[in-house]
């Protein structure tokens, strides 16, 4: 069971250079997610999508793009990277808000911008 | 603001005695209330999770209480185990279902 897949596992990036962050699920899911984790912050929303044909802001929007590319798809983009950037991206799915139904997350994406 | 709190950065117990972790929310508009664990390098793992129609929910060596007149929710591990050692996150969803909200986690160490 591949759950969900992150591509790729490390990136470095020079500032100002662009990168779409790709992520699949099989599990059917309606619902897809990105998040990034920073030290001592725990982990924001940057966008969600809940459900196919939709895609809503997080907490942390500013500077990324998403598109929901079908059912198991979910890609991140930066489009012009910033060092406030780095940070480490987890995408995650789930069966749908409302009902407790726990996220499975993949095993994230490190991004350094220098 | 930050809606939901882990005062603890870290915690270390002892092999075989009892882990507590807590997390304390600043308003009411969440249903379920969930903890996750993760290890270095890995995506965080769900770990067990209460309604908010509940006070308390056990599973096998977890059990997660609620108090909810006290904005307060926690996680006791019994007996510890050094493989319980990671980060435990815990993460609130709102009561539109749409998503989680996590709090800065906590780093527990348990030792042999």
């Amino acid at each position: 069971n591949a759950g969900v897949t992150q591509t790729p596992k490390f990136q470095v990036l020079k500032t100002g250079q662009s990168m779409t962050l790709q992520c699949a699920q099989d599990m059917n899911h309606n619902s897809m997610y990105w998040y990034r984790q920073d030290p001592g912050m725990g982990l924001r929303l940057i966008y969600y999508s809940a459900s196919e044909g939709t895609t809503d802001k997080g907490e942390v929007p500013n500077g990324y793009n998403v598109s929901r590319l079908n059912k198991r798809e979910f890609s991140l983009r930066l489009e012009s990277a910033a060092p406030s950037q780095t940070s480490v991206y987890f995408c995650a799915s789930s069966g749908g808000g409302g009902t407790g139904s726990p996220l499975h997350f993949g095993n994230g994406t490190r991004l350094t911008v220098t | 603001d930050q809606q939901v709190k882990q005062n603890s950065p870290s915690l270390s117990v002892q092999e075989g005695r009892i882990s507590i972790l807590n997390c304390d929310y600043t308003n009411s508009m969440f249903d379920y209330f969930l903890w996750y664990k993760k290890y270095p390098a890995e995506g965080p793992t769900f770990l067990i999770s209460i309604s908010s129609i509940k006070d308390k929910n056990e599973d096998g060596r977890f059990t997660v209480f609620l108090n909810k007149s006290a904005k307060h929710l926690s996680l006791h591990i019994v007996p510890s185990q050094p493989g319980d050692s990671a980060v435990y996150f815990c993460a609130l969803e709102e009561t539109s279902g749409s998503r989680l909200t996590f709090g800065e986690g906590t780093q527990l160490t348990v030792n042999p």
